[in-house]
């Protein structure tokens, strides 16, 4: 048990459509990082969220986009569904004060299907 | 971005086996975390260990962070100990950015 929370945890789109997944981070962590699992895969890593904004981004296009709000949880809205998009979506929190130990502690993640 | 290779890709054993599992990478870092993924995809935290050496029960972990490696020991392996295992590593100060290796997919039997 993390303590970091997703929803929902599966969810089947059609080509073209749009979501979003939401995560609470764990108690006293501020920042929030969001990852895609494609089957057989390592996760890559799409974004962060610190103090309400995007500071780190991976190869990703805009169509990725996320929020963070004041109480730390976050979400990622991922507009125009593609086929590729089906995937495991990863939220994980860390920090805290003094930017904490930097471990990195994941939710049981969101599972999209995009037919 | 850094390069994380992990080493076997995949590796079958016996219960009561011992086995070492290996994750090699491409530059100095700060963060190095090993994780076990369920089959519901859940990564669980094994070890925290930018370098050095830990243990946890019937497993362990060195980091020899100058060399760019680190290895995860299972001892006396348990069917419970099946998924995937992966190695990630962090540079820099984006506190949340993971590189994540492949993985090593470990089956035990009974």
């Amino acid at each position: 048990e993390t303590g970091v929370t997703q929803s929902p945890t599966h969810l089947i789109k059609t080509r073209g459509q749009q979501v979003t997944l939401r995560c609470s981070s764990q108690s006293g962590h501020n920042t929030v990082s969001w990852y895609q699992q494609a089957l057989g895969q390592g996760p890559q890593f799409i974004f962060q969220y610190y103090r309400e904004e995007e500071n780190g981004r991976g190869n990703f296009p805009p169509r990725f986009s996320g929020l963070q709000f004041p109480n730390y949880s976050s979400e990622l809205n991922v507009n125009a569904l593609e086929l590729d998009d089906s995937a495991l979506y990863l939220c994980a929190s860390s920090g805290g004060r003094g930017g904490g130990t930097g471990e990195l502690f994941f939710g049981e993640g969101s599972r999209l299907t995009v037919l | 971005g850094i390069q994380v290779e992990q080493s076997p890709p995949d590796l079958i054993l016996q219960e009561g086996a011992n086995s070492t599992l290996r994750c090699n990478f491409s530059d100095s870092v700060n963060n190095l975390q090993w994780f076990h993924q369920n089959p519901w995809g859940q990564l669980i935290n094994l070890f925290y260990i930018p370098s050095g050496t830990k243990q946890n029960g019937r497993l362990s972990a060195t980091t020899v962070a100058t060399e760019r490696y680190s290895l995860l020991y299972i001892s006396s392996s348990q069917t419970t100990d099946s998924g995937v295992y992966f190695c990630a590593v962090k540079r820099g100060s984006t506190l949340g950015r993971l590189y994540f290796g492949r993985g090593t997919q470990l089956t035990v039997w009974p």
